[in-house]
């Protein structure tokens, strides 16, 4: 069962044209959700960490929320260089680690002049 | 701005060879990992490393693998006897916290 899920799979939207990508979460004791961007062939690309519930993190044309079983990122305005595949990760506290990151499939999105 | 650095970024090896990937993280960061990623499939976590010792390490991360920090600077994944399944995208992360992870460019192994 996953405990990441991230939707849709794949956005495709015009230059412009706002939408919002989604992340649902099954761990409990969450200590962080992170959000990446990944290019193809390339490593992932820190955005923001979210750690509780109602916090929201905004960077660029992009905003990141959290509620208690989901985060959500906000594309506003989207330009074609935001073109990539986006990743969502969980990271929980168990056994006094620091925590590894769960991730989720990812969301491509393409975004067309 | 800081980044991690890995070597190489590509490699070709037989079934059965060792293989040694490299990592410099970020130098002030205290945390290393390593994660994989099969073409097409989800980035999964293989080992953390804190204070000269494995701190997690997942069930991919088995007897085949081991880590280690040989000197101030370099972190390197050591993967024995691979396989053909072994063929992925390997990323090494540091993070001064547990907070910030950054992940470097990825090196791709093809066994072969």
């Amino acid at each position: 069962e996953d405990q990441v899920t991230q939707s849709p799979e794949a956005l495709r939207l015009q230059e412009g044209e706002s939408s919002s990508l989604n992340c649902s979460y099954t761990v409990s004791g969450l200590r962080g959700l992170f959000w990446y961007r990944q290019d193809p062939g390339k490593g992932p690309e820190f955005l923001f960490t979210l750690y509780s519930a109602g916090e929201e993190k905004e960077k660029e044309r992009l905003k990141a929320t959290l509620t208690k079983k989901e985060s959500f990122l906000h594309i506003t305005a989207p330009k074609p260089e935001d073109s990539a595949t986006y990743l969502c990760a969980v990271q929980y506290l168990y056994g006094g680690s620091q925590g590894n990151l769960i991730f989720g499939k990812g969301t491509k999105l393409s975004v067309k002049p | 701005e800081p980044e991690v650095t890995q070597t190489p970024s590509h490699q070709v090896t037989q079934m059965g060879q060792e293989v040694i990937l490299r990592c410099v993280p970020i130098s002030n960061h205290l945390y290393f990992y390593w994660y994989r990623q099969i073409l097409g499939q989800k980035v999964e976590f293989l080992v953390s490393f804190y204070n000269n010792e494995i701190s997690e390490k997942s069930e991919i991360f088995d007897d085949q693998f081991s880590v280690e920090r040989p000197d101030g600077s370099n972190f390197t994944l050591k993967i024995r006897s691979t396989k053909l399944e072994d063929s992925a995208m390997y990323f090494c992360a540091s993070s001064e916290s547990s907070n910030t992870i950054y992940f470097g460019e990825g090196s791709w192994l093809t066994v072969v």
